[in-house]
């Protein structure tokens, strides 16, 4: 069955730390894998990624898939504590979407 | 981990059938669920907020009558498509809550993709 799983399952850093964010999946049919920030209501979309190698960045935050691992990352630098959300990964092929539990990130000042 | 489930994972029906969606917390007590619904251009939107033992709260624009939602439980709330129509497919993903205060942590489920023939 695809499965997406995300580590750590919950992070604790100081502002101003930097922090990597993991996701790996096991999927048929790849399309895409996206990245979202949870903070209040619906999650906010940050990424999507579809090609191996490519970084995407939006300010601090950057993320690049691994198709060989099956893997991507989601890096945020000099964090700040308005970063602190639960962020989640998901994964899509061709006839579904599956998303993975997310990650708890708390930066404290 | 906490852990939310979602059952099924992908759902097929005809147009004008009812079809119910199940989210369980495994492990934990859920005092809130929530409910959302994924539409293009990769958004989630909140639908519905159920809270154990009471009625759920919806989002504005939500028909109530057409996706009911109830949290019996501390540990399953179910998401009812009534007479669904093909422009009711899309995936349907919920999360839960174990606390009504601080820390507003949710641990989201896999999510159900509906698809009405």
């Amino acid at each position: 069955e695809d499965k997406v799983v995300q580590s750590p399952l919950s992070l604790v850093v100081h502002e101003g730390d930097t922090v990597t964010l993991n996701c790996s999946y096991e999927v048929t049919n790849f399309r895409s894998l996206l990245w979202y920030k949870q903070e209040k209501k619906a999650p906010t979309f940050l990424f999507m990624l579809t090609s191996s190698g490519i970084e995407k960045k939006s300010g601090r935050l950057s993320s690049i898939l691994d198709k060989k691992e099956l893997s991507s990352i989601l890096n945020i630098t000099a964090t700040q504590t308005g970063d602190s959300a639960i962020y989640l990964c998901a994964v899509e092929n061709n006839n579904d979407m599956r998303f993975g539990a997310g990650t708890r990130l708390t930066v404290k000042p | 981990g906490a852990v939310v489930s979602q059952h099924p994972s992908r759902v097929i029906c005809k147009s004008g059938t009812s079809v119910k969606i199940e989210c369980r917390s495994l492990d934990f007590q859920a005092t809130t669920m929530f409910w959302y619904r994924q539409f293009p251009k990769q958004s989630l939107m909140l639908m519905a907020t159920s809270n154990e033992g009471s009625k759920a709260t919806y989002e504005q624009g939500v028909e109530k009558d057409k996706f009911l939602i109830n949290h019996a439980s501390l540990t399953l709330s179910t998401l009812t498509v009534t007479s669904a129509h093909p422009e009711d497919s899309s995936f349907y993903i919920c999360s839960a809550r174990e606390g009504a205060g601080p820390p507003y942590e949710q641990y989201f489920g896999p999510g159900t993709r509906l698809t009405v023939t």
